[in-house]
C-alpha cells in the first residue's frame, strides 16, 4: 500500500463547477499538507500549504485536512478552463524534509 | 536567477550511455531536492541536500545514480549506464531551508532509447 493514495482521474467538469480533489494517507506522523498544481510540461507549483487539521482558504481554493480520517481535500470554486492541470497532494512529518507526493489527479475544466 | 533552472530541458540518450542533468537553484536557498516523475506516477524522492551537511541519498534507486552539489549551489544528477526504465522527468526543487516552500524547476525529460 502506498503512503499516499490519490485517484489519477481524469476528472472532467464544466466551467463554473465546484471541484473536489482528495487524498488519503496511512502515516499518522504527517503534519504538513500541501497541494501542488502542475501544468503540462511544467514543474509543480505550490497552491496551498497547511499544518495539522483544519481548513485554509485562498481565493477560489479551500484546503481541508481531517487527520482523524487521514483524509485531505482541495476544493476549487467557480472552476475555470485555466484550472485544467494535474493536482498533486503532498505531505511530510514534523522535522522531516522528505515530502511524499500522491500520483496526481488530472483535471479538465470545459468551457 | 528568478527561479530554479534545469538543463537540458529534453535529453534523448542511448541505452548504456551516461547522462548528466543540471540544476541551478534559487540564489540563497540552502535546501535542494531531486525528484523523478514517471508517466502517471507521483513524484519519487531521489536525493536531498541541505547546506554543507551530508546529503540524504535514501531515494536513489540504484548505484547507477549519483548526485553532487558544488559550493552549496549548482547540483548535477548523474545516471550511469542508462536503462529504458530510467526514462522519466527529473525535477529539481530548492527551498530556503528544509521547512519552507519548495520551488520546482521545469524538469528534464529523459528518454532512453
Amino acid at each position: 500500500q502506498k503512503e499516499v493514495e490519490q485517484d489519477p482521474g481524469p476528472l472532467s467538469v464544466p466551467e463554473g463547477a465546484i471541484v473536489s480533489l482528495n487524498c488519503t494517507y496511512s502515516n499518522s506522523a504527517f503534519q504538513y499538507f500541501m497541494w501542488y498544481r502542475q501544468y503540462s510540461r511544467k514543474g509543480p507549483e505550490l497552491l496551498m500549504y497547511t499544518y495539522s487539521s483544519g481548513n485554509k482558504e485562498d481565493g477560489r481554493f479551500t484546503a481541508q485536512v481531517d487527520k482523524s480520517s487521514k483524509y485531505i481535500s482541495l476544493f476549487i470554486r467557480d472552476s475555470q478552463p485555466s484550472d485544467s492541470a494535474t493536482y498533486l497532494c503532498a505531505m511530510r512529518d514534523t522535522g522531516g524534509f522528505k515530502t511524499i507526493f500522491g500520483a496526481g489527479t488530472r483535471l479538465f475544466v470545459k468551457a | 536567477g528568478a527561479g530554479v533552472s534545469q538543463s537540458p530541458s529534453n535529453k534523448v540518450t542511448e541505452k548504456g550511455k551516461d547522462v548528466e542533468l543540471r540544476c541551478d537553484p534559487i540564489s540563497g536557498h540552502t535546501a535542494l531536492y531531486w525528484y523523478r516523475q514517471s508517466l502517471g506516477q507521483g513524484l519519487e524522492f531521489l536525493i536531498y541536500f541541505q547546506g554543507n551537511s551530508a546529503p540524504d541519498k535514501s531515494g536513489l534507486p540504484s548505484d547507477r545514480f549519483s548526485a553532487e552539489r558544488t559550493g552549496g549551489s549548482v547540483s548535477t544528477l548523474t545516471i550511469q549506464r542508462t536503462q529504458q526504465e530510467d526514462s522519466a522527468v527529473y525535477l529539481c526543487a530548492s527551498s530556503l531551508d528544509a521547512y519552507t516552500e519548495a520551488f520546482f524547476g521545469q524538469g528534464t525529460r529523459l528518454t532512453v532509447v
